[in-house]
């Protein structure tokens, strides 16, 4: 059974505008959350995480929220641009340092 | 500028026939992970390994063996490939103590005819 749920399969956004990106959760016991985005034949590359001591937090225009009582997350870019176009996974573990399950992506176009 | 090297980077071979894919870091990290991944679906993780002699396996249930006998490689082994292992497979590794940060490589793509 899936654990981390990204139900938006794609996404497509006109550049400078603001990207959301959606993740759900089951497992109440992770509490370390993470984004990572990929290119096409490229390996995933991390941009972002959260612990659940936080909700929220920033780095430049990625902003991650965290909401544990809903078991959701979200990846806020703004402005979009051209450059992130993607595809972006959700991860998220239980326990520092052990493993990690991953979400099926979501395929994001920053249209300019 | 990649820290973590996976070869080949695309492979197509027959039935039956026995494949490593290397991986290899630079980092000095102690952990090392394989993913599995199918077109649109979720990275499965099939191996992992906490350092050197340690392999353990990952939910999804794999044919595949792997080996730590160094600290910066992590081999991955099919002993006989067959068409249901056609798939991409990631190799990752992290930190001990930051081992919530994985770096990945670039994937290995595998084609079994």
């Amino acid at each position: 059974d899936q654990q981390v749920k990204q139900n938006s399969p794609s996404l497509s956004v006109q550049e400078g505008r603001i990207s959301i990106l959606n993740c759900d959760y089951t497992n109440s016991m992770f509490d370390y959350f993470l984004w990572y985005k990929k290119y096409p034949a490229e390996g995933p590359t991390f941009l972002i995480s959260i612990s659940s001591i936080k909700d929220k937090n920033e780095d430049g225009r990625f902003t991650v929220f965290l909401n544990k009582s809903a078991k959701h997350l979200s990846l806020h870019i703004v402005p979009s641009q051209p450059g992130d176009s993607a595809v972006y996974f959700c991860a998220a573990s239980a326990v520092m340092g052990n493993q990690f399950y991953f979400g099926t992506g979501t395929s994001l176009t920053v249209i300019p | 500028e990649a820290d973590i090297y996976q070869t080949p980077r695309y492979l197509v071979i027959g039935t039956g026939k026995k494949i490593t894919l290397e991986c290899s870091q630079t980092m000095g990290h102690d952990k090392m992970y394989w993913y599995q991944q199918d077109p649109g679906m979720e990275l499965h993780l099939i191996h992992y390994s906490y350092g050197v002699n340690s392999t353990e396996k990952g939910d999804l249930s794999s044919e595949s063996t792997v080996s730590r006998i160094r600290t910066e490689h992590f081999p991955l082994t099919l002993e006989s490939a067959r068409p249901s292992h056609t798939s991409q497979y990631l190799c990752a590794s992290s930190p001990f103590f930051r081992a919530n940060v994985l770096t990945f490589g670039a994937g290995s793509r595998l084609t079994v005819l």
